[in-house]
C-alpha cells in the first residue's frame, strides 16, 4: 500500500505572501496525485488533481506540480480564506485506492 | 445538482458494528465510484474503501481488511458502510464520497457527504 507523507505539518504564513506545501510518495504514483482543503467543520474541497489541473472553479493562486513521487502545491499570495488544512492524496489506478497524506496545516504568522 | 446526504450520529459500545448510509441525488449513481473516507477527532482523512462500478468489487485500506465492508444499492442510490469490531479508536466522522466523472476507475472525490459522527463509548 502507497504511504503518502506531507511537509511541514505546519506552515506559518503572513497573508499576500506565498506558501509551498509538499507531498511525498513511497512510491510512483505517476500524476495521480490531488490536493484538497479542508476547513473546520467542513467537508473537504478538491483543489487540484492530475498533479497539476486545478479543479473547476479555484482560483489561480493554486497550483500544483511533480510527478512520480514528488508533488508540491503552492499558494501564490495567500487570502485570508486560504487559511486550512491541506490533504494530498494519490488516485492509482491499479489496484484502485485513495490514500491520504496527514496534512499541513496553513495558519497566520 | 448532485448531493449525498449520510445517515444521523450513532453511539456504539466497543464491540458492535455500525452501519452508515449516503444517498445520493443528481448523476447516474451507478456510474460513479464511491469510497468512504474517516476524520478522527484533530486528525487526518483516512481513506477506507470504496466501490467502482465498472470494476463490480470493493477495494479496501489494508487497515480496515476483515472489518469493514462497502456496498451499494442501485434500487435506492445509497451506499453504506459497516464497520464491524468496534472499538474507541474507531470514534470519527465518517464522510462518503464520489468520483469526479462517469465510469472512472480511480478514487478522485469531487462530491462529499455531511458526516456522520460515530462515538464508540462503553
Amino acid at each position: 500500500e502507497i504511504v503518502m507523507t506531507q511537509s511541514p505539518a505546519t506552515l506559518s504564513v503572513s497573508p499576500g505572501e506565498r506558501a509551498t506545501l509538499s507531498c511525498r510518495a513511497s512510491q510512483s504514483v505517476s500524476s495521480n496525485l490531488a490536493w484538497y482543503q479542508q476547513k473546520p467543520g467542513q467537508a473537504p474541497r478538491l483543489l487540484i488533481y492530475g498533479a497539476s489541473t486545478r479543479a473547476t472553479g479555484i482560483p489561480a493562486r493554486f497550483s500544483g506540480s511533480g510527478s512520480g513521487t514528488e508533488f508540491t502545491l503552492t499558494i501564490s499570495s495567500l487570502q485570508s480564506e486560504d487559511f486550512a488544512v491541506y490533504y494530498c492524496q494519490q488516485y492509482n489506478n491499479w489496484p484502485p485506492e485513495g490514500t491520504f497524506g496527514g496534512g499541513t496545516k496553513v495558519e497566520i504568522k | 445538482q448532485v448531493q449525498l446526504v449520510q445517515s444521523g450520529a450513532e453511539v456504539k459500545k466497543p464491540g458492535s458494528s455500525v452501519k452508515v448510509s449516503c444517498k445520493a441525488s443528481g448523476g447516474t449513481f451507478s456510474s460513479y465510484a464511491i469510497s468512504w473516507v474517516r476524520q478522527a477527532p484533530g486528525q487526518g482523512l483516512e481513506w477506507m474503501g470504496g466501490i467502482i462500478p465498472i470494476f463490480g468489487t470493493a477495494n479496501y485500506a489494508q487497515k480496515f481488511q476483515g472489518r469493514v465492508t462497502i456496498t451499494t444499492d442501485e434500487s435506492t442510490s445509497t451506499a453504506y458502510m459497516e464497520l464491524s469490531s468496534l472499538r474507541s479508536e474507531d470514534t470519527a466522522v465518517y464522510y462518503c464520497a464520489r468520483g469526479v466523472a462517469e465510469m472512472a476507475t480511480t478514487y478522485l472525490f469531487d462530491y462529499w457527504g455531511q458526516g456522520t459522527l460515530v462515538t464508540v463509548s462503553s
